[in-house]
């Protein structure tokens, strides 16, 4: 089953923070993040395994709730590079990743 | 470099033309997916492969087949596509690692756009 992911899309200005949100109604043992660009195959930020972990990349971070199922994205001072679409997915394992339908994120000057 | 490959990347092809689509990763990786992408309904996953000749169905796999003889390959097989598998189509591959500390990075590649008229 999907993990839902929320907002659809979030439009900022550059400088702006943003939060993305993913909640499963299957337990969770690890949570993905995925950045895409438009034309282009989705690149890993990072993986969350354990509950209440949070870990960071440049000045992204992702916290993880495993008791809420839950888990969040955070975006700090977005820049414009951190435009497209940003997709959550669990699983993990030899069957590959189930993703969120994905959220729409646009940086503007 | 680490890569995983398709081929062709683009395709425009008629109703009920068998077709197949490649893909090759060169990380000795033994995990391998295949993802279609949808506008509004983000990448489903068609079909998976745990190693050599082990494969199994993902949440789409109508339509498709998939064949898994040697680790670096995974090609995606349309016996007799229709309109419906007009997708962008993604191959990925994977792999757990045991270090530091547990890893799992999944690497796609760059993507098959597929049209069915």
């Amino acid at each position: 089953q999907q993990p839902v992911q929320s907002p659809q899309a979030v439009i900022l200005r550059e400088g702006e923070d943003a939060v993305i949100n993913c909640s499963s109604s299957k337990a969770l043992y690890s949570v993905h993040w995925y950045r895409q660009k438009h034309g282009e195959a989705p690149v890993f930020l990072m993986i969350l395994l354990k509950g209440g972990e949070q870990k960071g990349h440049e000045k992204i971070s992702a916290s993880f709730n495993e008791k809420k199922q839950q888990s969040s994205l955070y975006l700090t001072a977005s820049q414009l590079s951190y435009s497209g679409t940003y997709f959550c997915g669990t699983g993990g394992g030899a069957d590959g990743l189930t993703f969120g339908k994905g959220t729409h994120l646009i940086i503007q000057p | 470099e680490a890569q995983v490959t398709q081929n062709p990347r683009y395709l425009i092809t008629v109703t009920g033309k068998k077709l197949t689509v490649t893909c090759s990763q060169n990380m000795n990786h033994e995990y391998m997916s295949w993802y279609r992408q949808d506008p509004g309904l983000g990448l489903r996953q068609i079909y998976y492969s745990m190693n050599v000749e082990v494969t199994d169905k993902g949440d789409v796999p109508e339509g498709y087949k998939v064949s898994r003889k040697e680790k670096r390959n995974f090609p995606l097989i349309l016996e007799s596509p229709s309109p419906n598998q007009t997708s962008l189509y993604f191959c990925a591959s994977s792999q757990l690692h045991f270090g530091a500390g547990l890893t799992y990075e999944q690497y796609f590649g760059p993507g098959t756009r597929l049209t069915v008229t």
